[in-house]
């Protein structure tokens, strides 16, 4: 079957503009999380949702960065009035609850 | 709050040579360790988990709580193993966040 889809899988974007970032999860996987991944810093855990929780926002960088799951399957993650250190890849995965996770292709992001 | 360690950014290592990624955690409870691999141009992926106790492309891992460590070892290095490799944890039960370390760049040389 069809593994996590994302799009766009580039965008690039000036300073101080909004983007959204979109993710599909696995049909049937509950938990779905933002990941983004920078030269030298690694995974950087941004949010997580899981079933009909709360989600997990713990990992959010600032309050320019939002993220909701609609109809607990395809999430939006927006990052508004861009900054350039928001360049980055930003992954999605998804999973049943403990179980591996499976993770998309990505969304290369590049702030001018 | 839980916290993967790995040390090296790049391990480069001669074809045939043994292989050792480290990783180190810290966490309180207990948790469940995973390593995930990215070859070149392809998505992240699991390569194993500790409670499976499996061996996947040779690669194998021991959960030693004593000294909260989780390496990667391989006694033979392929040059297909090049990637990047990450340890990751997350709480025992399910439904809890995975984190992730740096990464390692593992690279084979001939």
């Amino acid at each position: 079957g069809a593994g996590v889809s994302q799009s766009p899988s580039n965008k690039v974007t000036e300073k101080g503009k909004d983007v959204e970032l979109r993710c599909d999860p696995i049909s049937g996987h509950t938990a779905l999380y933002w990941y983004r991944q920078s030269l030298g810093q690694g995974l950087e855990f941004l949010i997580y949702f899981q079933g009909n929780s709360a989600p997990d926002k713990s990992g959010l960088p600032s309050d320019r960065f939002s993220a909701e799951r609609t109809g607990g399957s395809v999430s939006t993650l927006t990052i508004q009035r861009t900054q350039q250190e928001d360049s980055a890849v930003y992954l999605c995965a998804s999973s049943f609850p403990g179980a591996p996770l499976h993770f998309g292709n990505g969304t290369r992001l590049t702030v001018t | 709050a839980q916290r993967v360690t790995q040390p090296e950014k790049l391990l480069s290592v001669f074809k045939g040579a043994p292989v050792e990624l480290k990783c180190n955690y810290s966490y309180s409870g207990s948790p469940e360790l995973f390593w995930y691999v990215q070859y070149s141009r392809q998505r992240l992926q699991l390569l194993l988990r500790h409670i499976s106790r499996e061996s996947i492309k040779g690669f194998t891992a021991d959960l030693n709580k004593g000294e909260t460590s989780f390496h990667l070892k391989k006694p033979f290095a392929q040059e297909e193993d090049s990637a990047m490799y990450y340890c990751a944890l997350t709480l025992t039960g399910g439904g809890n966040k995975l984190t992730f370390g740096t990464g390692t760049q593992l690279k084979v040389e001939l």
